[in-house]
């Protein structure tokens, strides 16, 4: 079945730009999701991208997408303490499928 | 409702004893969710429902788990005979068929 990996932690200076990297194992995943989860929080859609695109960019969000590798990316620019949280990379095979989570990145901000 | 809600927020039961969480999906959302996240993992998919029926249970560790959604709507998730195991947050999600998916502040479940 698919298999989602992530990093467990990162840790990065307030200010600096946060890139979390994500790989998957089935090449017919066709919707790549980034979900956002605050400490005692439910998880929040925070973008998501389409399998025939390598780029999406939403204020200070940059999804990346490596099909042939397989390696998915979420850049944050600016990182604020706000953005404090587990981030968790998702994949489904159509609109409506099941989505697989990776086990999430903790990222940690510096002051 | 503005948002998916989940009912209860949190429930302590005793092993061996029966649970029932419920789902209240948006309004108008065809697709329903259930996923279960123990502490320090991702979300674990359990079962998927377009309409009234299950699409997809494969997520589903075993018998004593079942999942309804009678009208295509509310959903619950029934544990029978529950174990110390079973402890988590059960997560709700629901979709209009577009891919994104909206979820619930989850059901914390504590088997004693």
């Amino acid at each position: 079945g698919e298999d989602v990996e992530q990093s467990l932690f990162l840790s990065v200076r307030e200010g600096d730009s946060s890139v979390i990297n994500c790989t998957y194992t089935d090449s017919s995943s066709t919707y790549l999701y980034w979900y956002k989860q605050e400490p005692g929080a439910g998880l929040q859609l925070l973008t998501y991208i389409f399998s025939n695109m390598d780029m999406k960019q939403d204020q200070r969000l940059t999804v990346l997408l490596n099909k042939k590798d397989k390696h998915l990316s979420l850049r944050i620019a600016d990182t604020q303490t706000g953005d404090s949280a587990i981030y968790f990379c998702a994949v489904g095979y159509s609109s409506a499928s099941k989505i697989i989570f990776g086990s999430g990145t903790r990222l940690s901000i510096r002051p | 409702g503005a948002g998916v809600s989940q009912t209860p927020s949190n429930k302590v039961t005793e092993k061996g004893k029966y649970v029932e969480l419920r789902c209240d999906p948006i309004s108008g959302h065809t697709a329903l969710y259930w996923y279960r996240q123990s502490l320090g993992q991702g979300p674990e998919f359990l079962i998927y429902f377009q309409g009234t029926g299950a699409a997809d249970d494969s997520g589903l560790p075993n018998d004593r788990f079942f999942a309804v959604r009678p009208e295509g709507s509310v959903s619950t998730l029934k544990i029978q005979r529950t174990e110390r195991g079973d402890s988590a947050v059960y997560l709700c999600a629901s979709g209009a068929g577009d891919g994104e998916l909206f979820f619930g502040e989850g059901s914390r479940l504590t088997v004693l």
